[in-house]
């Protein structure tokens, strides 16, 4: 089954750029890579999705090596509201299951 | 917008009772998923449904059934409600059937409390 590992947790500070890495060493060729947010008694968000090399949107940038073996979630310039969980999340069980990682806590201070 | 809708956002309950969680989403999508969320343990997938009336086991199925008798509605049901399911549920749902490199939309959760 493939795996995703993210680091627990990170501190950074408001208008700084956080960098988040995703290990998935397992990912299949069919895959999609998705980052979700996740703010305290919500659910989920979805942010981004890539396959390969990098994605843009207004929220974040997501590069992808040619391995695809990891991912990098970049937030630029964040903010206090940017504090949250981000889940790297990738196909997983021979195609039929959404499996989450245990998600990076961001926190954000001034 | 999509919006996924769980029946109750605060729930507590004996242990032995049986447990209903309701969720309706109004986009039309063909696939549902429960999720339970645990500190330390982020989310994990307990049932899926690709189609009504179709069900799949996710990574922690045991202790819980689903229910999909209409397309909008996917069901999570404790037969017998025991303390180390008190945790927080996730209800999503997503299109493009039987692909799975989709957007999931989440309802805001349950909070589940079993005493």
């Amino acid at each position: 089954l493939a795996k995703t590992t993210q680091p627990i947790s990170m501190d950074s500070y408001e208008g700084q750029e956080v960098n988040i890495t995703c290990s998935h060493n397992n990912i299949a060729t069919n895959d999609y890579i998705t980052w979700y947010q996740q703010f305290p008694s919500q659910g989920p968000r979805f942010i981004i999705q890539g396959y390969k090399t990098k994605v843009t949107n207004e929220v974040a940038s997501l590069f992808i090596p040619a391995d695809r073996k990891s991912s990098t979630l970049s937030l630029p310039r964040v903010s206090l509201s940017d504090t949250a969980v981000y889940y790297c999340l990738v196909l997983t069980g021979g195609g039929n299951k959404l499996t989450f990682g245990t998600g990076t806590q961001l926190k954000v201070e001034l | 917008d999509v919006k996924v809708t769980q029946s109750s956002r605060y729930l507590v309950k004996r242990t032995g009772e049986k447990v209903f969680l309701e969720c309706v989403q109004d986009m039309d999508h063909e696939n549902m998923f429960w999720y339970r969320q645990d500190p330390g343990l982020g989310l994990r997938l307990i049932y899926f449904s690709y189609d009504v009336k179709m069900k799949e086991k996710g990574d922690i199925p045991e202790g819980y059934s689903v229910s999909r008798e209409k397309k909008e509605r996917f069901s999570l049901i404790l037969e017998s409600a025991s303390t180390n399911q008190t945790s927080m549920y996730l209800c999503a749902s997503s299109s493009l059937p039987g692909q799975f490199n989709e957007k999931l939309f989440f309802g805001s959760g349950t909070q589940l409390s079993v005493l």
